[in-house]
C-alpha cells in the first residue's frame, strides 16, 4: 500500500488566493482526519470524518476554511480566501476504526501565503 | 483548557540518560492511548501504544493512570537517535473516532 497521499507537497500562494490541498487515505480505512501544525500551536485537529461524513468540524478556524470528503478515497482540505496566518504544514491521516488503532499520517503540505 | 497536555520541553539530555515526558487529559471519554514521534519536517509516526497495565517496548515504557487521566514515557539509555518531537495521542470515540495529538515535547540528546 502507498500510504496516505497529500498533493502539493509544498504550495506558495498570495494572499486572497484559493488553496485546495487534497488527500487519499489508505484504503479500506474509514476514518481520515486533517490536521494544521505550526511552532506556536502544534498539531490542531481541524475537522475528521468517519465513513465520508463529518463527525466534528469545532477544529476548522473559520468560514475561510471548508472540507470535504465525496468519497473513500478522496478528501480535500479548502482555504478562501488564504491569508498569511494560514501558512503551516497540514497533515492528512486515516485509520481504521476501532479501539487503539493507529493512525497513518501522510507527508504533510507545506502551505506559504505571501 | 486544552484537551490533551505535554510537558512544554525541550528536553536537553546527554547519551545514556533517563528521560520521562509526562501527559495529562481532559476528557473522560478518552479510551485509547499512544506514544508517537516526529522527527524534524516529517510526519509523526506511531511509537507506541499505552495500556492501562503499562508497556514497555526496549527502552520505551509507557504508562497509563486513569485515575489520574496521566499517561507516561520513559526512555531508558537514550541514543542520539532518540532526538525528535513526542507527541501524546488520545482516541476518543463519542461517534466514530477523534484523535487528538498534544502539542510535543521536543527532545535533543546530545553526544
Amino acid at each position: 500500500d502507498a500510504g496516505v497521499i497529500q498533493s502539493p507537497r509544498h504550495e506558495v500562494t498570495e494572499m486572497g488566493q484559493e488553496v485546495t490541498l487534497r488527500c487519499k487515505p489508505i484504503s479500506g480505512h474509514n476514518s481520515l482526519f486533517w490536521y494544521r501544525q505550526t511552532m506556536m500551536r502544534g498539531l490542531e485537529l481541524l475537522i475528521y470524518f468517519n465513513n465520508n461524513v463529518p463527525i466534528d468540524d469545532s477544529g476548522m478556524p473559520e468560514d475561510r476554511f471548508s472540507a470535504k470528503m465525496p468519497n473513500a478515497s478522496f478528501s480535500t482540505l479548502k482555504i478562501q480566501p488564504s491569508e498569511p496566518r494560514d501558512s503551516a504544514v497540514y497533515f492528512c491521516a486515516s485509520s481504521l476504526e476501532g479501539k487503539g488503532t493507529e493512525a497513518f499520517f501522510g507527508q504533510g503540505t507545506r502551505l506559504t501565503v505571501v | 483548557r486544552k484537551e490533551v497536555e505535554q510537558d512544554p520541553g525541550p528536553f536537553n539530555v546527554p547519551e545514556g540518560a533517563t528521560v520521562a515526558f509526562n501527559c495529562t487529559y481532559s476528557n473522560s471519554a478518552s479510551q485509547s492511548f499512544f506514544w508517537y514521534r516526529q522527527d524534524c519536517r516529517k510526519e509523526p509516526k506511531l511509537l507506541m501504544s499505552v495500556y492501562s497495565s503499562g508497556n514497555e517496548d526496549g527502552r520505551f515504557t509507557a504508562q497509563l493512570n486513569r485515575a489520574s487521566q496521566y499517561i507516561s514515557l520513559l526512555i531508558r539509555d537514550s541514543k542520539l537517535s532518540d532526538s525528535a518531537t513526542y507527541l501524546c495521542v488520545v482516541n476518543m470515540y463519542p461517534t466514530g473516532f477523534k484523535t487528538i495529538f498534544g502539542a510535543g515535547t521536543r527532545l535533543f540528546v546530545k553526544a
